[in-house]
């Protein structure tokens, strides 16, 4: 067990709707990231959170946002979903304060669009 | 920019035969380098790490990991492979960045 808790595990959901991913960090870790792992495109990048603010931006799209709350849970919100949008979405948390340290993935939620 | 490379899609060993995932990575500098391990329908686990030091880092599952500068390689490697070591194998990159930038992964399978 990693530590993270992502919810909810697998979400099936149709073209065009709303979808809100949660993340709960490792207790004291600061920094959330999201990727998508979908099978054309490998593990890829979408944005980075530090303790409520957003540090880093990878290949997120406009329809896709992230906050993170001042209890250091994040959310990853999907709006008007398209077929594409299929894919494993990770969260991951970090101890920060260094670069070498190593961060930790929840077990992912599997997104279905149909 | 910052990117990792790793060449084969697939891997395919003999249980009890050592085993070896390739990754190599290109950035300018000194970068911190990880593996990582995804089972089937389960999360990425953290195998292990270089930051700096000796070249051969050890990790867990008896896994180990060889950094080559010159060769800007960081391969992955087991002496003796085991059919439960079948799954999928990222290996990553992070240089001045809070980003970890991942390669496309490796699928192991070990055969009995």
């Amino acid at each position: 067990d990693s530590g993270v808790t992502q919810t909810p595990k697998h979400l099936i959901t149709a073209t065009g709707q709303r979808v809100t991913l949660r993340c709960s960090p490792r207790s004291g870790d600061l920094s959330v990231y999201w990727y998508q792992q979908s099978l054309d495109q490998g593990l890829q990048f979408l944005i980075q959170y530090y303790n409520g603010e957003e540090r880093a931006k990878g290949n997120i799209l406009e329809r896709f946002s992230a906050q993170q709350f001042p209890d250091l849970h994040s959310e990853l919100n999907l709006s008007s979903l398209e077929l594409g949008d299929s894919a494993l979405y990770f969260c991951a948390s970090r101890a920060t304060g260094s670069q070498n340290t190593e961060a930790f993935f929840g077990q992912g939620t599997r997104l279905t669009v149909v | 920019a910052q990117s990792v490379a790793q060449p084969e899609d697939q891997v395919n060993v003999a249980e009890g035969n050592p085993l070896t995932v390739k990754c190599t990575y290109s950035v300018s500098g000194n970068p911190y380098l990880f593996w990582y391990v995804q089972y089937p329908n389960r999360g990425l686990q953290f195998l292990l790490k270089y930051i700096t030091g000796d070249n051969l880092v050890k990790g867990s599952y008896g896994f180990e990991a060889e950094f080559n500068k010159s060769q800007t390689s960081f391969h992955l490697k087991k002496p003796s492979a085991l059919v439960s070591d079948s799954a999928l194998y990222f290996c990553a990159v992070r240089y001045n960045t809070d980003k970890l930038i991942f390669g496309t992964g490796t699928r192991l399978q070990v055969f009995p």
